[in-house]
């Protein structure tokens, strides 16, 4: 079990500025989840992912922010048009298709600073 | 959005103490998970809980289920240096959903 793994671990860029992450799961795993957490809060659910299907999205996922999974393996995660607002840190979290026993792991996650 | 309520926020305790922290919410809940969290990494899962009254342990923490489904309990007994950290709860409504739905987190400081 090599882990859930992301990319970049740390990102700062310019207000108005496209970023993308990337996030590789556990490889027998079939969902994929993205979470955002704030400085001093826990972790609130993005969007999932079951294989390919993007199944489930939050109302935080505003219309500048898209999520992909094409082969239903990594996923990337973008960001367009990045406000001050958006500084976060991006995690990624996986888990295998079961319907009980649904323990998802998480990676390292991406911090992501928009000056 | 939602976040579920933990007591207490922080605790400073020494090194050997035991530490008791909870996590309640408003609506039922179908599966508990603890994660600790250290600075700048992602949340690893510690315990997974997934009936009601169920009572697991890992090493030194153990968990509970509460028998309301509304509540969970953490402990961890003779705490040491590498506990320190901030220890989040997650809760699954249904079968299904997959949204976790947070804590707001515990930060545990181990007191030289």
């Amino acid at each position: 079990d090599t882990g859930v793994s992301q990319d970049p671990r740390h990102k700062i860029t310019k207000r108005g500025q496209n970023v993308t992450f990337r996030c590789d799961p556990i490889s027998e795993h079939n969902r994929l989840y993205w979470y955002r957490q704030t400085l001093g809060q826990g972790p609130e659910f993005l969007t999932y992912f079951q294989n390919e299907a993007q199944l489930e999205k939050s109302r935080l996922l505003s219309d500048r922010f898209s999520a992909e999974r094409p082969k239903g393996s990594f996923s990337t995660l973008e960001i367009q048009r990045t406000e001050q607002g958006d500084s976060a840190m991006y995690l990624c979290a996986s888990s295998r298709d079961r319907l009980t026993y649904n323990e998802q792991f998480f990676g390292p996650g991406t911090r992501l600073t928009v000056l | 959005g939602q976040q579920l309520n933990q007591s207490p926020q922080s605790m400073f305790i020494q090194e050997g103490e035991d530490v008791s922290m909870n996590c309640t919410s408003s609506s039922i809940f179908n599966t508990w998970l603890w994660y600790k969290q250290d600075p700048g990494e992602g949340p690893v899962l510690l315990i997974a809980l997934y009936k009601a009254g169920e009572l697991t342990s890992n090493g030194r923490l153990t968990a509970q289920f509460g028998i309301t489904r509304k509540d969970s309990f953490l402990n961890i007994s003779a705490s040491i240096p590498s506990d320190v950290g901030i220890y989040f709860c997650a809760g699954l409504s249904n079968f299904g959903n997959e949204k976790l739905t947070f804590g707001t987190g515990t930060r545990l400081t181990i007191i030289p």
